[in-house]
């Protein structure tokens, strides 16, 4: 109920390319959905994030496309630079309640962007 | 900018010994976490402190596992007994007064149980 799960498990891209990314989650209750990026050695660090009441944010070359019919959203990276190699993890977490505010992580996308 | 910082990078231990894994927040925050992410997988959710107890915690934080936040800007993980299973990288994370959505994570504590 509480899980999020993430495909592809590693993608590969072009530079210039369009990198996708899904995540689907079961708890309707989940009212934030962060994706973050992940370099080898460092922490995540917060890339976007949507709440359920969009259906699209833009934020650069990174948008987040989210669908609440499905429990679906996705993440996309126009215009994929060699730069973006990394990991993304999609989230997920419950903010309107009493709660501590945890995030659950889907299993990660390992993106490599090919000069 | 402001950053959450972690001490020590690295971290190697006997089985059965105890660390304690200690973070700085980001000075003006009010929610912190510990999360662990075992080599090649996700990062999974410890604990979260807010208000000098603990407000949530997993299955993973059974009583071998405690938090502090002895003197107001250090927040501390101990693991009273390591076991190999408990190698990891440990991250911590805060967030602010505004709200508990964005978290910002620390660079990690890389944990090895021998």
């Amino acid at each position: 109920q509480q899980q999020v799960k993430q495909s592809p498990q590693s993608l590969i891209v072009q530079k210039g390319g369009i990198s996708i990314i899904n995540c689907a989650y079961e708890n309707t209750a989940f009212d934030y959905f962060p994706w973050y990026q992940q370099f080898p050695g460092k922490g995540p660090a917060l890339l976007i994030a949507i709440r359920p009441d969009v259906s699209e944010k833009k934020e650069g070359r990174f948008t987040i496309s989210f669908n609440k019919s499905a429990k679906q959203f996705s993440l996309h990276i126009m215009d994929s630079q060699p730069g973006d190699s990394a990991t993304y993890f999609c989230a997920a977490t419950f903010t309107r309640y009493n709660q501590g505010g945890k995030l659950i992580f889907g299993q990660g996308t390992e993106l490599s962007v090919k000069p | 900018e402001p950053e959450v910082t972690q001490t020590p990078s690295h971290q190697v231990t006997q089985m059965g010994q105890e660390v304690i894994l200690r973070c700085v927040p980001i000075s003006n925050h009010l929610y912190f976490y510990w999360y662990r992410q075992i080599l090649g997988q996700k990062v999974e959710f410890l604990v979260s402190f807010y208000n000098n107890e603990i407000s949530e915690k997993s299955e993973i934080f059974d009583d071998q596992f405690s938090v502090e936040r002895p003197d107001g800007s250090n927040f501390t993980l101990k693991i009273r007994s390591t076991k190999l299973e408990d190698s990891a990288m440990y991250f911590c994370a805060s967030s602010g007064a505004g709200g508990k959505e964005t978290q910002y994570f620390g660079p990690g504590t890389r944990l090895l149980v021998l």
